[in-house]
């Protein structure tokens, strides 16, 4: 069956323009996660989706990040204002339940801020 | 909230032997223990977990065993092979979501 997706694969922009990316997850799994991933490091966790709404956005660095999953399956992370510290790949993970079921990752948007 | 220590950070083997790779993790409360390979360019891809209900499981050549007294855990890959070498990462459940170690590099020789 299909797996996470995620668009664009790899996406450059300036220094404050705003982006979206989009993550369409596994078909019938309710919980979405995103998370963020420097070079050398391990995925950070940024927000966690259950259905609709963001059961966990403690991991959101500051007020130009958000996401919003309106209907219950794709999700999009929204940058306002870029830096070039925002750099990083984003990852986007699906998982049937809770934060206890088995996450499935997508293979990443890679964002290069010049 | 929940810090996951992972060591060594590069490990290199030759065909044939076998990779061990540790874990520490702070939160007594967490109680799933996944393991991810990450190749370069792509996501990671679940590999083993391990919950805990119990110390080890095993699936071929990898195996994970946990102590949870002592809140740590480990992988184990027997005969490893170049397609073996990848970022392998150890991750455990912290308040809401998953906490990741900073990965280990696996470099298998042939």
């Amino acid at each position: 069956g299909a797996g996470v997706s995620q668009t664009p694969s790899n996406k450059v922009t300036e220094k404050g323009k705003y982006v979206e990316l989009r993550c369409d997850p596994i078909s019938g799994h309710t919980a979405l996660y995103w998370y963020r991933q420097s070079l050398g490091q391990g995925p950070e966790f940024l927000i966690y989706f259950q259905g609709t709404g963001a059961a966990d956005d403690s991991g959101l660095p500051n007020d130009r990040f958000f996401a919003v999953r309106p209907e219950g399956s794709v999700s999009t992370l929204k940058i306002q204002r870029t830096e070039r510290g925002d750099s990083a790949v984003y990852l986007c993970a699906s998982s049937s339940g809770g934060s206890f079921d088995t996450q499935y990752f997508g293979p990443g948007t890679r964002l290069t801020v010049l | 909230g929940e810090n996951v220590e992972q060591h060594p950070s590069t490990l290199s083997v030759q065909e044939g032997d076998s990779a061990v790779i540790k874990c520490t993790y702070s939160d007594s409360a967490s109680n799933y223990f996944p393991w991810y390979k990450q190749e370069l360019g792509k996501g990671p891809q679940l590999i083993i977990d391990i919950r805990s209900n119990v110390g080890e499981k095993k699936d071929q050549r990898i195996a994970v065993t946990l102590n949870k007294t002592a809140k740590h855990f480990s992988l184990h890959i027997t005969e490893t092979q170049p397609e073996d070498s990848a970022v392998y990462f150890c991750a455990a459940t912290g308040y809401s979501t998953l906490t990741f170690g900073k990965g280990t590099m696996l470099l298998v020789s042939p």
